[in-house]
């Protein structure tokens, strides 16, 4: 199965700054998905990330906000833009192992605190 | 009513018990997944199940695909097995849908 590597672990910002997560598969994917899990609460899907086109974002969730780069079929990177406290949560990417394949791989995840 | 129902949300244990965590699905899907969450947010895939019955070590996972239910047991507990336990149902559309999740905390 891929190996992910999620970096930054953690990090604590000031608000009105801007954060940018990278994660790293050890094989090729098509498919990469972002996810935010708030305080409490479930994951939620922000994006899919596609390697050649646009990410699709859920409702709810901009680009603006949240900008995603998908330069290659083995990394991808998430900003977490203009950033307020309520932004404060665990930010995950995973990666489907096989299109179809219903199994998926998970980062260790970026614990994020914005002050 | 969510989508994937999870039961309990906090569970605790002593060593050596046997434990059981529920897991409700109210869609159609393609697999279901239990991941294993440690407290610096990283996760761990346990099973992937369409139908029956795995098990792993201590983990065995059961699904009920006519009830829409599934369950995660730990037999023989352990203080490292102290997580949280989400299950996720895969669509056939690549997504994933999580439930809440269960807090279990074992004591030796």
């Amino acid at each position: 199965s891929a190996v992910i590597s999620q970096k930054p672990s953690r990090d604590i910002c000031q608000r009105g700054t801007s954060l940018t997560i990278q994660c790293q598969v050890d094989s090729q994917v098509t498919m990469m998905f972002w996810y935010r899990q708030q305080p409490g609460q479930s994951l939620t899907l922000i994006a899919t990330a596609n390697q050649g086109s646009e990410a699709t974002y859920e409702s709810g969730f901009v680009i603006d906000k949240f900008p995603i780069s998908r330069p290659n079929l083995t990394f991808s990177t998430l900003t977490v833009s203009n950033m307020s406290p309520e932004d404060s949560s665990i930010y995950l990417c995973s990666v489907e192992l096989a299109r179809g394949s219903y199994g998926y791989t998970f980062g260790s995840g970026t614990r994020l605190t914005v002050v | 009513k969510n989508e994937v129902e999870q039961s309990p949300q906090n569970l605790t244990a002593q060593e050596g018990e046997f434990i059981t965590i529920n897991c409700s699905y109210s869609v159609g899907i393609s697999a279901l997944h239990w991941l294993q969450q440690h407290p610096g947010g990283g996760i761990v895939s346990l099973f992937m199940l369409s139908s029956g019955k795995k098990k792993h070590g201590r983990l065995i996972a059961t699904i009920n695909i006519q009830e829409k239910h599934s369950s995660l047991h730990i037999t023989a507990s352990h203080p490292r097995d102290s997580a949280v336990y989400i299950c996720a149902a895969a669509l056939n559309t690549d997504k994933l849908i999580f439930g809440t999740g269960t807090r279990l905390q074992v004591f030796p």
